[in-house]
């Protein structure tokens, strides 16, 4: 089945540097790819996806990219805020609408 | 639409009660999820439904864990007996058809601590 690897588990950035998430998953069938930001005691929301036939979104400062021959794809975070600081889950799903989910990356910007 | 439901938010009980949570999804969505949040685990799937039929319930730990999902506008999740290590944050999400892959709407979560 699909198997999905995070990394890094914790990344810490300056007050406006980028971030970057990264993401590969085992399961070349997957064609949905969305990012999900989980703020402390809060329910995770859904901030951007792609689907497997692009290889680029870009929604303001977020961006992800896909590369389907590595099977890997990445949250770009750009001019990086406070309220940045949550914890990212990834997660891949191949249209059976289960998703598998990353283990999630605390993001944590130094002011 | 207020988005999912869930209640409790918060649940303490004793080791060995029988403990029920509870989801009301968006209205359209046919599909839901259960999923349990800890520490050591993170995000894990326990089950879900599509159109109120359970499809995978792989992910449910034991025989004491039990989900329903009587019509289109509610389910619930049942522990009985509980233990303290079925502590977690509880999720329900719902979403609906769309293509390849579709948004999960989460619910606020239950907070469950099994003393």
């Amino acid at each position: 089945g699909e198997n999905v690897e995070q990394h890094p588990s914790t990344l810490s950035v300056q007050e406006g540097d980028s971030a970057v998430i990264k993401c590969t998953y085992s399961d070349s069938a997957s064609n949905y790819f969305p990012w999900y930001k989980q703020e402390l005691g809060k329910r995770p929301q859904l901030i951007i996806d792609i689907r497997s036939n692009v290889g680029e979104k870009k929604d303001q400062r977020i961006a992800v990219t896909l590369n389907k021959t590595a099977k890997h794809f990445s949250l770009h975070i750009t001019e990086t805020q406070p309220e940045d600081s949550a914890v990212y889950f990834c997660a891949a799903s191949s249209g059976n609408y289960q998703l598998i989910w990353g283990a999630g990356t605390k993001l944590i910007i130094k002011p | 639409d207020a988005g999912v439901i869930q209640s409790p938010r918060h649940e303490v009980t004793e080791m060995g009660q029988e403990v029920t949570l509870r989801c009301k999804p968006i209205s359209g969505h046919d599909y839901l999820f259960w999923y349990r949040q800890t520490m050591m685990r993170g995000l894990e799937l326990l089950i879900y439904f599509n159109n109120n039929v359970p499809i995978d319930d792989s992910g449910m730990p034991e025989d004491r864990f039990s989900a329903k999902m009587p019509n289109a506008s509610f389910s619930t999740l049942k522990i009985q007996p509980s233990e303290p290590r079925d502590s977690a944050v509880y999720f329900c999400a719902s979403s609906f058809l769309q293509g390849s892959g579709t948004e999960a709407f989460f619910g606020q979560g239950t907070r469950l601590t099994v003393v």
